[in-house]
């Protein structure tokens, strides 16, 4: 069963204007929330965490939202840039997990931004 | 700045073979983690360990083995490759969780492995 889910496989947006990738998750346990950044052929780079005690973090031109009653998460990404186009993964992390940060992916979700 | 280095970017092995991914950390972390990452299914946590000869399974072991002889390398092991391992390989490692606090995960470039 998937816990965190990204609904949209690819999303296209114009450079300069906003991405926002979307992130469900189903467990309540959860308490803190990434996203990381993935180019073909390179490794997952991390770009911004947000904890269940907030609903929102900002880093640059990153913003991550945080709906606890929705189970909803998104990334928003102003302006986009060409060099933004990569694979976004949503990840979280709960309580009760013991001294390993065993984090659970979504999907993924596939950003183009077109010059 | 954090390395973790997987000893090959392509490799390709034929089906019953005994196949060693290997993974290697410069940051000291006590936390390892073996990923799969598929089109359509995200990364996917075949095992982990926390300290050295320690492991656990992740969400998808079967198949699959590790060792951790050393802090510093982890081993991801196909006892006998089949053509449904053909996948992208990722570790990463991290420092363990201090009480109220998160440690990233940092990824190295994968392993691109093809079973024929």
């Amino acid at each position: 069963d998937q816990q965190v889910k990204q609904n949209s496989p690819s999303l296209s947006v114009q450079e300069g204007r906003i991405s926002i990738l979307n992130c469900d998750y189903t467990n309540s346990m959860f308490d803190y929330f990434l996203w990381y950044k993935k180019y073909p052929a390179e490794g997952p780079t991390f770009l911004i965490s947000i904890s269940s005690i907030k609903d929102k973090n900002e880093d640059g031109r990153f913003t991550v939202f945080l709906n606890k009653s929705a189970k909803h998460l998104s990334l928003h990404i102003v302006p986009s840039q060409p060099g933004d186009s990569a694979v976004y993964f949503c990840a979280a992390s709960g309580r009760g997990g013991g001294a390993t940060n065993k984090l659970i992916f979504g999907t993924g979700t596939l950003l183009a931004v077109q010059p | 700045d954090v390395k973790v280095t997987q000893s090959s970017r392509y490799l390709v092995k034929r089906t019953g073979e005994k196949v060693f991914l290997e993974c290697v950390q410069d940051m000291d972390h006590e936390n390892m983690f073996w990923y799969r990452q598929d089109p359509g299914l995200g990364l996917r946590l075949i095992y982990f360990s926390y300290d050295v000869k320690m492991k656990e399974k992740g969400d998808i072991p079967e198949g699959y083995s590790v060792s951790r002889e050393k802090k510093e390398r982890f081993s991801l092991i196909l006892e006998s490759a089949s053509t449904n391992q053909t996948s992208m390989y990722l570790c990463a490692s991290s420092f363990p969780l201090p009480t109220g606090g998160r440690g990233n995960q940092h990824f190295g470039d994968g392993t691109r492995l093809s079973i024929l």
